[in-house]
């Protein structure tokens, strides 16, 4: 049974990192690719990046700067992360696989001091 | 990047009535694989998203054949007959050929 599941803090202050794990169940991070999507409060979806099967990544050109996503395949998570957060990065954060065939529940994320 | 543009961004059936969505790039979504990566997903209220359908027309296991995806090259459409009170909610498009990128949305509302 293919799941994921994100997992991390739920308030970041301004300026600091967000740090999210997507752990997964049912296949293998080297077979699949996952991305990470967000949605900001009542808005729509926004694609962050993507860990590719052989372990390259791509990053959305707006957030490149500041997001970084790995993987431990042993442990089957992948990673998000991201610095110098500010309001705007309130939301929540999904990881999905290969753009979405599944899903996890989703993370919300809070920037606020 | 690419842009996806929904119309329309709000829509109002009756149960039991047909709905269509377009969707539209600002550029080809055509690979150079010959495929073209575009797919349509939902969003109930307060849950995580679903995908429909993906490259262009085929639907995702356990999705009703009341829906289906048409279109090539730039334009797209998602066409759901027979409209059920489990169909409401936001559609996307989202193209997968280049970096990826999402529509704004179209809300499905009962009339």
């Amino acid at each position: 049974q293919v799941q994921l599941k994100e997992s991390g803090p739920g308030l970041v202050q301004p300026s600091q990192t967000l740090s999210l794990t997507c752990t997964v169940s049912g296949f293998s991070l080297t077979s699949y690719n996952v991305h990470w999507v967000r949605q900001p409060p009542g808005k729509g979806l926004e694609w962050m990046g993507r860990m590719r099967y052989n372990g390259d990544t791509s990053y959305n050109s707006a957030l490149k700067s500041r997001l970084s996503i790995s993987r431990d395949t042993s442990k089957n998570q992948v990673f998000l992360k991201m610095n110098s957060l500010q309001t705007d990065d309130t939301g929540t954060y999904y990881c999905t696989r290969n753009l979405g065939d599944y899903w996890g529940q989703g993370v919300m994320v809070t920037v606020s001091s | 990047d690419i842009v996806m543009t929904q119309t329309p961004l709000s829509l109002s059936v009756a149960i039991g009535q047909s709905a269509s969505i377009s969707c539209k790039s600002s550029q080809s979504l055509k690979y150079s694989d010959g495929k073209t990566y575009l797919n349509w997903v939902f969003q109930s209220p307060g849950q995580s998203p679903k995908r429909l359908i993906y490259q262009v027309s085929k639907l995702d296991s356990g999705v009703p054949d009341r829906f289906s995806g048409t279109g090539s090259e730039t334009d797209f459409t998602l066409k759901i007959s027979r409209v059920e009170a489990e169909d409401l909610g936001v559609y996307y498009c989202c193209q997968g050929s280049y970096s990826p990128t999402f529509g704004a949305g179209t809300k499905l509302e009962l009339k």
